[in-house]
């Protein structure tokens, strides 16, 4: 079944550590999207790739990182994350057609 | 730029009640406009979609009209059950090569007994 996956669905993590958030789809999607998405609910564009090797910042101003080595795997590691990271992130994908986005599950991340 | 303004929540309804969720939009070109829903502890999930003017989207008893005179793409349902308490989110594909959908800030709908 095609589908998009986020793992974990939870962490738990303390300040300074490194972190990386999986997104793996199964459906051959070429764009891929990082959301934050704040507790009022809205969502915000922080990364997204259009292809393998091609990696953009979005919207908001994140100090994570992305990268694109598979059409499968859009990972977002964060350096040394802060209590400021605690949120809901999504990963979607796409291909670009008129379908919309494909969501995962999200990670909640807390930085304590 | 695009944009989607869609109304603010929260919205309680009691079960059985009529729901309707306002969104006006701004775009340029011939957007095509979704609907999509965020059940609690959830990523979203594809509600309906409207790929023309005067297109009818509808799915779980939900429907929205994409209106392009008034610019709007309002989502409707008749009776509301608990099961429907969620975010609705209200977001447009400007078709214009850009492959970013634009989204509004969400509804968060609750629906009691």
């Amino acid at each position: 079944e095609a589908d998009i996956y986020q793992t974990p669905r939870y962490l738990v993590i303390g300040t300074g550590k490194k972190i990386t958030l999986e997104c793996s789809q199964t459906m051959g999607h070429d764009k891929m999207y990082w959301y934050q998405q704040d507790p009022g609910m809205e969502l915000h564009l922080i990364h997204y790739s259009y292809g393998v090797n091609s990696t953009e910042k979005g919207d908001l101003s994140s100090e994570s990182t992305v990268s694109r080595i598979r059409t499968e795997h859009f990972p977002l590691t964060l350096e040394s994350a802060r209590p400021s990271h605690t949120s809901q992130y999504l990963c979607a994908s796409s291909s670009g057609g008129l379908g919309g986005y494909t969501f995962g599950s999200g990670t909640r991340l807390t930085v304590v | 730029g695009d944009s989607v303004t869609q109304m603010e929540g929260p919205v309680t309804l009691s079960e059985e009640a009529c729901l309707t969720i306002n969104c006006t939009y701004t775009a340029t070109g011939y957007p095509s406009l979704f609907w999509y829903v965020q059940y609690p502890g959830e990523g979203l999930q594809l509600l309906l979609k409207a790929t023309k003017a005067d297109d009818k989207g509808s799915n779980k008893g939900f429907e929205a009209t994409y209106r392009k005179e008034t610019t709007s793409f309002h989502l409707e349902k008749g009776s509301v059950q608990v099961s429907d308490s969620a975010v609705y989110f209200c977001a447009l594909d400007s078709g214009a090569g850009s492959y970013q959908l634009t989204f509004g800030k969400g509804t968060k709908l609750s629906v009691i007994p």
